[in-house]
């Protein structure tokens, strides 16, 4: 089986623009979660989507957002980008996610630069 | 709402030596407690679960870890290690039943030195 992929791997924006970010879930998973990575404020969570509805959320403001379609792919969108912005998206796949007894499998992540 | 704190951010370490990277939670919930390891310019990959019964928990690559709830620590170890375990490490939780929100702590960098 295909694995996690992303698009794309790497991103430059400017400040004030947004940005639009893929990941399609390996073959029959229908949960799809979002984190953050900066070196400041390390792994944190963004949200989970499990057959189009977005199931939990962190802590992060409105302008980050997604949404999944209903082959299970998910998107990811940041608007009016600002410099903390900067980071490694990952996204995470998993077949049920409705407990921790299902393995999430990362993919390899997308480096967003905001210049 | 839950917390993860690694000890140590960086650990040199021989070839063939034995490692030991300390992770402690709290959490006002029962939680689920996994570890993760990052190479470079790559995902998370997970290396162990602990969900409940025995305490110490097999992983991939020759990792082991032991939960211990009375000092809410989860403790990865390997007996001996390799170059290719050059990684940084994650200690992460999740709450029961609640799926896939993981709290991460801030990683631990591991350095094998041949």
């Amino acid at each position: 089986k295909a694995g996690v992929t992303q698009t794309p791997r790497y991103l430059i924006k400017t400040r004030g623009q947004q940005v639009t970010l893929s990941c399609s879930p390996i073959s029959g998973h229908r949960s799809v979660s979002w984190y953050q990575q900066t070196p400041g404020q390390g792994l944190q969570f963004l949200f989970e989507y499990f057959s189009e509805t977005q199931r939990n959320k962190g802590n992060f403001p409105g302008r980050f957002s997604g949404r999944q379609f209903s082959n299970s792919r998910s998107e990811m969108n940041v608007s009016t980008l600002e410099l903390g912005d900067s980071a490694l998206y990952l996204c995470a796949s998993s077949f049920r996610g409705a407990s921790g007894t299902d393995t999430q499998y990362f993919g390899p992540g997308t480096r967003l630069t905001v210049l | 709402a839950q917390s993860v704190t690694q000890l140590d951010s960086q650990v040199p370490v021989f070839e063939e030596a034995p490692v030991e990277l300390r992770c402690n939670y709290s959490s006002s919930v029962s939680v689920y407690l996994f570890w993760y390891v990052q190479y470079p310019n790559q995902g998370l990959q997970l290396l162990l679960k602990y969900l409940s019964g025995s305490t110490l928990v097999k992983g991939i690559n020759g990792f082991e870890a032991e939960f211990n709830k009375s000092q809410t620590s989860f403790h990865l170890r390997k007996p001996s290690v390799h170059i290719s375990d050059t990684a940084e490490y994650f200690c992460a939780v999740s709450p029961r039943p609640a799926g896939n929100k993981l709290t991460f702590g801030g990683g631990t960098r591991v350095l094998v030195k041949p």
